[in-house]
């Protein structure tokens, strides 16, 4: 079966921009997690979608928002880019949000990513 | 919140044995290993939850310290195809997932 898909995969922006990147979970799976990847900081995590809702949110500013629509698939939008905000986006799905993970339902399966260069 | 990984770094002969460790500050309600190779996605491994359980994948396996909060994850005779950087990620009563910075495992010949 098709794995989770990212759009674009590389995209350069200047700094005051904006920016909306795709993710497609796998069939079936309804929950769709974003991360911030970066050098020095590892994974990050920025929001957590379940039909349609935000479930969770990590600490990132307001610029960063997203959303997920009734098939699933969700996008997240980061207004008024600034450098700081070059980085892998990944986008990763699972079966449920968290919960028992008695079948490893909660088990994430991560999109190969958009690299976003902000200059 | 973010788990905390040590070593930051290893670096192995090929058959050698490596531990990495991750430890939270919170109750955690699982812990997930994943390996991201170089240029490619991250990728599950195994996922622990609360009680104890070891868990084993071929010559790697984990185990999780409920009460210190604490997750190792244990590679025996190490492949070169275990080269990668390897998160531990902790899941709290929020149900997120929150990843340690990682730790960049190297395997020489």
């Amino acid at each position: 079966k098709a794995g989770v898909t990212q759009t674009p995969r590389y995209l350069i922006k200047t700094r005051g921009q904006q920016v909306t990147l795709s993710c497609s979970p796998i069939s079936g799976h309804r929950s769709v997690s974003w991360y911030q990847q970066t050098p020095g900081q590892g994974l990050q995590f920025l929001f957590e979608y379940f039909s349609e809702t935000q479930r969770n949110k990590g600490n990132f500013p307001g610029r960063f928002s997203g959303r997920q629509f009734s098939n699933s698939r969700s996008e997240m939008n980061v207004s008024t880019l600034e450098l700081g905000d070059s980085a892998l986006y990944l986008c990763a799905s699972s079966l449920v949000t968290g919960g028992p993970s008695i079948s490893g339902a909660n088990v994430l399966t991560f999109g190969a990513g958009s690299r976003l260069t902000v200059l | 919140q973010q788990p905390v990984q040590s070593p930051q770094a290893v670096i192995l002969r090929e058959g050698e044995d490596a531990v990495i460790n991750c430890s939270s500050s919170k109750a955690l309600y699982s812990v997930h290993w994943y390996r991201q190779k170089h240029g490619e996605a991250p990728v599950f491994l195994m996922i622990l939850l609360k009680g104890g359980e070891q868990k084993g994948h071929d010559k790697i396996s984990a185990s999780f310290n409920e009460k210190k909060q604490q997750s190792s994850l244990y590679l025996t005779a190490s492949q070169l195809s275990y080269s990668g950087t390897y998160f531990c990620g902790t899941e709290l009563r929020a149900q997120k997932l929150v990843f340690g910075q990682g730790t960049r495992l190297t395997i020489n010949p």
